[in-house]
């Protein structure tokens, strides 16, 4: 059974920094991944979509890697902002259906 | 429409009460999902809909939990006899591909929050 996990829960860095979030995953079968942001009380945004024949994309000042041998994404962000506030969750499309991590909680400080 | 509806925004219903949750995909998107979001989890898959078909709904909790797209665009989440475990964030998304699988860019609505006193 595919398991997402997030490490950590929450993050809180100075504005300017740059930071990554991690996301691992048990099934390295997996057809894609993407990271979504969530702000409170508020739906999903996707962010980067990753097919598994990828190793990474990019947009903007964010840039998120897979690694599906090893179980593994990371989403990179560049230059941090206290707009980038904010939860981010990753997602892996696995037999079928989308398998989700808990997410991390990102404060940046002004 | 621009995005994905999702109406009420909030719900507050008595425990054994029925209550319904609508969904308005964007225009021209095939794919709908439901999900249910509990604080400090991530979403949990539901149902999902191609076209006005359920191709999966592995993911309904039990036999309370039903969900319709009866013409393939707007869809219903019904839950009969409510019980308090339901309370969660039910968030509904769309998708233009989809096919057996998803496959493109998930579009989000703003999710509707229920309430079981």
């Amino acid at each position: 059974k595919q398991e997402v996990t997030q490490i950590p829960a929450a993050l809180s860095v100075p504005e300017g920094e740059n930071l990554v979030l991690n996301c691992s995953f048990t099934d390295s079968a997996i057809y894609n991944l993407q990271w979504f942001r969530q702000d409170p009380g508020k739906g999903l945004t996707s962010l980067l979509l990753i097919q598994s024949s990828q190793r990474e994309q990019t947009s903007g000042r964010l840039n998120a890697s897979l690694d599906k041998s090893s179980g593994r994404s990371t989403l990179y962000i560049a230059a941090s902002q206290p707009g980038d506030s904010a939860t981010y969750l990753c997602a892996v499309d696995s037999n079928y259906q989308l398998i989700w991590g808990a997410g991390t909680k990102l404060i940046i400080k002004p | 429409g621009a995005g994905v509806s999702q109406t009420p925004s909030n719900k507050v219903t008595e425990k054994g009460k029925y209550v319904e949750l609508r969904c308005d995909p964007i225009s021209g998107h095939t794919a709908l999902y439901w999900y249910r979001q509990s604080l400090g989890q991530g979403p949990e898959f539901l149902i999902y809909f191609q076209g006005t078909g359920a191709a999966d709904d592995s993911g309904l909790p039990n036999d309370r939990f039903f969900a319709v797209r009866p013409e393939g665009s707007v869809s219903t989440l019904k839950i009969q006899r409510t019980e308090r475990g339901d309370s969660a964030v039910y968030l509904c998304a769309s998708s233009l591909t989809g096919g057996d699988r998803v496959t493109g860019e998930l579009f989000f609505g703003e999710g509707s929050r229920l309430t079981v006193l």
